[in-house]
């Protein structure tokens, strides 16, 4: 399997644009996690997903922030407008509702907003 | 963070000895799992161990838990240069078990 697919790597934008990024999970899994990164707040959880449907976004900093997951094989997460302090490490993560229920994540989308 | 918090932050040591890091978070948990960390990469799973277990074992790798105390350690033994990286503990919770928060990390330095 390849594994969880993020897009873009690496992503520079300018403050107040839109931006998108990507996830493809692996193949069966039936949690889809998103996680943001920084050195001030560590690892944060944004919203998880269960076979598709949300079940807690509550770590989703503003409501310019928004995901979704259209079908099981892909999700997006998307900032609008950005602003600098959006700048993280933005990951995708998947896993599976059976033990043992390890979380595989994507090597990440670098956001810099300027 | 939004469960739990490593120590130390920052840990540097030399080849061949043993690191050990610590976690404790703040409710009630199904498991908890350590995840390791290199330098501009996701993060990647390396132990579970289940809420009725109290240690487990895998290679290098001790964990232990003490849900009482709500902490958990990591032993990494006979540490080589490769080990250098962050490692994180996460915590299982909610109905199913599939919620996971992470603690803040330690950053370990193997020094060859």
């Amino acid at each position: 399997d390849a594994g969880v697919i993020q897009s873009p790597r690496h992503e520079v934008t300018e403050m107040g644009q839109e931006v998108t990024l990507r996830c493809k999970p692996i193949s069966g899994h039936d949690y889809l996690f998103w996680y943001r990164q920084t050195m001030m707040r560590g690892l944060e959880l944004l919203i998880y997903f269960n076979n598709n449907v949300p079940i807690d976004d509550s770590g989703m900093p503003e409501d310019r922030f928004s995901a979704k997951m259209p079908n099981a094989s892909f999700s997006t997460l998307k900032i609008q407008p950005s602003e600098p302090r959006d700048s993280a490490v933005y990951f995708c993560a998947s896993s599976q509702t059976i033990l043992p229920n390890t979380i595989y994540f994507g090597e990440g989308s670098w956001l810099t907003v300027v | 963070s939004q469960q739990g918090e490593e120590d130390p932050q920052a840990l540097s040591i030399q080849e061949g000895e043993n690191a050990t890091m610590n976690c404790s978070y703040k409710t009630s948990i199904n498991n908890l799992q350590w995840y390791r960390q290199n330098s501009g990469r996701g993060l990647v799973h390396l132990i579970l161990i289940r809420s009725n277990e109290r240690e487990k074992h895998s290679g290098r790798l001790r964990v232990t838990l003490d849900t009482s105390k709500k902490s958990s350690s990591l032993l990494i033994t006979a540490s080589r240069a490769a080990d250098t990286a962050s490692y994180f503990c996460a915590t299982s919770r909610g109905n199913t078990g599939n919620q996971f928060y992470f603690g803040t990390g330690t950053s370990l330095t193997v020094i060859p």
